[in-house]
C-alpha cells in the first residue's frame, strides 16, 4: 500500500457527462500529480500540484482539469467526455521537487 | 522537446537468465531518474531514484546505473515473479516527471 488513496476505483459514464476523480495524497506530501494511462499505452502525463499551486502541465486537455485543496487532496474534472477518454487515471504524490512520486491505484474509467 | 526512451519493447527470459533493459534520456537539466515497476491493471511501484551519473542502486534482484544519457536495470537471475512492465520516468528543471513507454518483461520458468 503506497498511501496514496484515489476515488472512486471503478466509473462507468456516458459520453457528454462530466466526472471527478478524487485523489488523497500520502501524509506530509505536498505535490500531487496527475497521470493517464490509456489500454497498452504509456503513461501520460497531465498535471503536477504542489502545495496547492499548478506547478507543471503536460498533455492535458481543455475539457479536463484539476486543483489542490488547502488539505492538499486532489480532484481531476473530465468534462464533455468522449470514448477515447476511456483509461485508468493514476494520482502520484511525493514530499517535494525532484525526488520519487508513489502512486495511487488509479480510477478506471469507462466512456459508453 | 525531452524525450525518455525505453528498450526493448518487450523481453522474455528463462528464469535465471540475466539481462539489463535500457532507459535513454536527452541532456537538459536532469534532476532525477526513477524506475519503477508496474503489473497489469495497478499503479507503478517505486523501486529507485539516480541522480548522479555513476550512481548505482541495488534490491535484491535489481541493479539500477546511470550514465550521462541512460541508465540500466540489471535483472539478475530473474523469477517469474519479476513479470511485469519496467517504467523508467526522468524529472526535469520543470519538475513534470515524463515516462518512457516501458519494458515488458515475462521470465518463464
Amino acid at each position: 500500500d503506497s498511501g496514496v488513496t484515489q476515488t472512486p476505483k471503478h466509473l462507468i459514464t456516458a459520453t457528454g457527462q462530466r466526472v471527478t476523480l478524487r485523489c488523497s495524497p500520502r501524509s506530509g506530501d505536498l505535490s500531487v500529480y496527475w497521470y493517464q494511462q490509456s489500454l497498452d499505452q504509456g503513461l501520460q502525463f497531465l498535471i503536477q500540484y504542489y502545495n496547492g499551486e499548478e506547478r507543471a502541465k503536460g498533455n492535458i486537455l481543455e475539457r479536463f482539469s484539476a486543483q489542490q485543496f488547502p488539505d492538499l487532496h486532489s480532484e481531476l474534472n473530465l468534462s464533455s467526455l468522449e470514448l477515447g477518454d476511456s483509461a485508468l487515471y493514476f494520482c502520484a504524490s511525493s514530499t517535494g521537487e525532484y525526488v520519487e512520486a508513489f502512486f495511487g491505484q488509479g480510477t478506471r474509467l469507462t466512456v459508453v | 522537446e525531452d524525450q525518455v526512451t525505453q528498450s526493448p519493447e518487450a523481453l522474455r527470459l528463462q528464469e535465471g537468465e540475466s539481462s539489463s533493459l535500457n532507459c535513454s534520456y536527452t541532456v537538459s537539466g536532469l534532476r532525477g531518474l526513477f524506475w519503477y515497476r508496474q503489473d497489469p491493471g495497478k499503479g507503478p511501484e517505486f523501486l529507485f531514484t539516480l541522480y548522479s551519473a555513476g550512481e548505482e542502486k541495488e534490491k535484491e534482484r535489481l541493479k539500477a546505473t546511470l550514465t550521462k544519457k541512460e541508465s540500466f536495470l540489471h535483472i539478475t537471475a530473474p523469477k517469474p515473479e519479476d513479470s511485469a512492465t519496467y517504467l523508467c520516468a526522468v524529472v526535469y528543471q520543470d519538475n513534470d516527471m515524463r515516462f518512457g513507454a516501458g519494458t515488458r518483461l515475462t521470465v518463464k520458468p
